[in-house]
């Protein structure tokens, strides 16, 4: 079946702009995590969605960054004036909650340049 | 929230089996024990999970010791594409905060 999808797959963008990064998870999956990955780093939780539940955004680095979920299903994570710093590969995984250990399923990432 | 220590990087030779241990001292009861291998420019990847002793499947082999403060991930015969970063993950289902994915382990397989 489908992955996740993650669209723009490549972001250009000038510094102060704001972006929109789209994350499609797996049909019927009801968790939704979005990372993100600097070059040759880990990946660094920014928020998670489950359910109806009010998200974990625990992991925000800034109030420039914000996340929502429509209908259980698509989200999309914006980033408001962007900086440089920002500049990663942000990534998007869903997992099922019927699978009891919460195998996370990633998607491709976007790639975020800021100038 | 366990914490999760690895080495940063290993290297092998195609043909031999690796092994990369995971440390976690502050496991919990209910936490399950995740890997997930990553390749450039692509999202992480699971292989294999598994709470204690020894989990096998058609990719990997997961040891656990008894008291579930680190575990070994085996991989067995390894070739160049098996060149990635290995993440260990420590967590409980629902858990959001199991998300510490940390630095991962770079395996370099040379021929």
């Amino acid at each position: 079946g489908a992955g996740v999808s993650q669209s723009p797959s490549n972001k250009v963008t000038e510094k102060g702009k704001d972006v929109e990064l789209r994350c499609d998870p797996i049909s019927g999956h009801t968790a939704l995590y979005w990372y993100r990955q600097s070059l040759g780093q880990g990946l660094e939780f920014l928020i998670y969605f489950q359910g109806n539940s009010a998200p974990d955004k625990s992991g925000l680095p800034s109030d420039r960054f914000s996340a929502e979920r429509t209908g259980g299903s698509v989200s999309t994570l914006t980033i408001q004036r962007t900086q440089q710093e920002d500049s990663a590969v942000y990534l998007c995984a869903s997992s099922s909650r019927r699978e009891r250990t919460d195998t996370q399923y990633f998607g491709p990432g976007t790639r975020l340049t800021v100038l | 929230l366990a914490k999760t220590t690895q080495p940063i990087s290993m290297d092998s030779y195609e043909g031999q089996e690796v092994n990369i241990t995971c440390s976690h001292n502050n496991i919990a009861t209910n936490d399950y024990i995740t890997w997930y291998q990553q390749f450039p420019s692509q999202g992480p990847r699971f292989i294999i999970q598994g709470y204690k002793t020894k989990v096998t499947n058609e990719v990997a082999s997961l040891f656990i010791p008894a008291d579930r403060k680190s575990s070994t991930l085996s991989l067995p015969r390894v070739s160049l594409s098996d060149t990635a970063v290995y993440y260990c993950l420590v967590g409980s289902s629902g858990s959001a905060r199991q998300l510490t994915f940390g630095s991962g382990t770079q395996l370099t397989v040379l021929p």
